[in-house]
């Protein structure tokens, strides 16, 4: 099994939808969780640390469940700029995040 | 500040040649990070180096991948020899580690590798 894990989609929504993804992660001792957007043939840009109260950024809501071990990112109002690759990610303390192998949206008009 | 700088960005060669990717991590930025990105695998961390010093290489698949920080705004990484299967995207990243957990990575643009 993977250290973490996501749907690899893709998910096809329409603009001004809502969309949620989630990915599960392994490692109990797991302290920092994040999201990365990746667009096609450039590099992961960090999206959003994901903390334990949960955090939101404009459109996107990022919610982390302990028990369940899984973080989730929300995007309400779906634009097509938001067509990606959606990385999660997990750290164990400081230096070392391991991915997921990504997410794909595409939001179509 | 330029980010994270790579070179080469695309690189084409035969297999078994000696293949070197080169990175230099944004100046003060004190962990420098390089993984591997292919469909089937994803994006996966294959060493990490903390003020220069490799940390946890034990996502480098074999012995032909070495990698090295002599300095703190330059590493390589080197497959020799290269094989097929080692074709890929190679990104290189950074940090500033400012010591608590949450700590962003800045990824540079990458290095396309296809080995014949």
């Amino acid at each position: 099994r993977k250290e973490v894990e996501q749907d690899p989609g893709p998910f096809n929504v329409p603009e001004g939808a809502t969309v949620a993804f989630n990915c599960t992660y392994s490692n109990s001792a797991s302290q920092s969780f994040f999201w990365y957007r990746q667009d096609c043939r450039k590099e992961p840009k960090l999206l959003m640390s994901v903390y334990s109260s949960g955090n939101e950024d404009g459109r996107f809501t990022a919610q982390l469940n302990r028990a369940s071990q899984y973080i989730s990112l929300l995007i309400r109002d779906s634009k097509l700029s938001d067509s990606a690759t959606y990385l999660c990610g997990s750290g164990t303390g400081g230096f070392k995040t391991i991915f997921g192998a990504g997410t794909r949206l595409f939001v179509k008009a | 500040d330029a980010g994270v700088i790579q070179s080469p960005r695309h690189e084409v060669t035969e297999m078994g040649q000696e293949v070197t990717l080169r990175c230099k991590p944004i100046s003060g930025h004190n962990s420098l990070f390089w993984y591997r990105q292919t469909m089937m695998r994803g994006l996966e961390l294959l060493i990490y180096f903390n003020n220069n010093v490799p940390i946890d290489d034990s996502g480098m698949p074999e012995d032909r991948f070495s990698a090295k920080m002599p300095n703190a705004s330059f590493s390589t990484l080197k497959i020799q020899p290269s094989e097929p299967r080692d074709s890929a995207v190679y990104f290189c990243a950074s940090s500033p580690l400012t010591g608590g957990s949450y700590n962003e990575q800045f990824f540079g643009p990458g290095t396309r590798l296809t080995v014949l």
